[in-house]
């Protein structure tokens, strides 16, 4: 069984700048999650899909992320413009209901 | 809302020492509870998970975890560590106040082994 996919596994980008994430997720999984993972934190949950709907993005920063997931499948998250403090890793994970959630490798991502 | 403290945000062992890695969780209800690790450069990856079954969880790798209601715990333990368990150990917690397909994680625990 393939696994949760990400891309791209590394980016650098300039302050101000715009910058998207991919992610598909395991086949058959309805729920898909994306995660911010600051060094030296815990991953903290930004938004929470059930299949096509927004189930929780209540610690999403709703005035430069934005994150769409389509036909109920593969999910995009983007920030524009990115800040500092957006250096993290973003990881994406999918569950099928009331299980673990399985996690892809993350993007890391440096602002600079 | 529920939550997770994980006490101790470094532990060094010896190799062939046990591993105890300790986790708190608050819900007035018995949640789900999960540990995940992490090596460097990598995604998070299920050890075990307690789901209201038996209160003794065994995992991948030789870990294990023990559901305790009265003590609001599930820690982490292994009887012997191997060089190759050193990695970042997260616990997690989801249930019927958040919902049970939202995790919750704490802030993690570095376990070093040294020879």
């Amino acid at each position: 069984e393939a696994g949760v996919a990400q891309s791209p596994r590394y980016k650098i980008i300039e302050k101000r700048q715009s910058v998207a994430f991919w992610c598909n997720p395991i086949s058959g999984h309805a729920t898909l999650y994306w995660y911010q993972q600051i060094l030296g934190q815990g991953p903290k949950l930004l938004i929470q899909f059930q299949n096509n709907g927004v189930v929780d993005d209540s610690q999403l920063p709703k005035d430069r992320f934005s994150a769409e997931r389509l036909k109920g499948v593969d999910s995009t998250l983007k920030i524009q413009p990115a800040k500092l403090e957006d250096s993290a890793v973003y990881l994406c994970a999918s569950s099928p209901r009331r299980t673990e959630a399985f996690f892809g490798q993350g993007t890391r991502l440096t602002v600079v | 809302a529920q939550s997770v403290t994980q006490l101790g945000s470094h532990v060094s062992v010896s190799e062939g020492a046990l591993v105890l890695l300790r986790c708190n969780y608050s819900s007035s209800v018995p949640p789900y509870l999960f540990w995940y690790v992490q090596y460097p450069n990598q995604g998070l990856q299920l050890l075990l998970k307690y789901t209201s079954a038996a209160t003794l969880v065994k995992g991948i790798n030789g870990f294990e975890a023990e559901f305790k209601k009265s003590e609001t715990s599930f820690h982490l333990t292994k009887p012997s560590a191997h060089m190759s368990d050193a990695a970042e150990y997260f616990c997690a917690v989801s249930g019927p106040s958040g919902g049970y397909n939202k995790l919750i994680f704490g802030a993690g625990t570095r376990l070093a082994v040294h020879p």
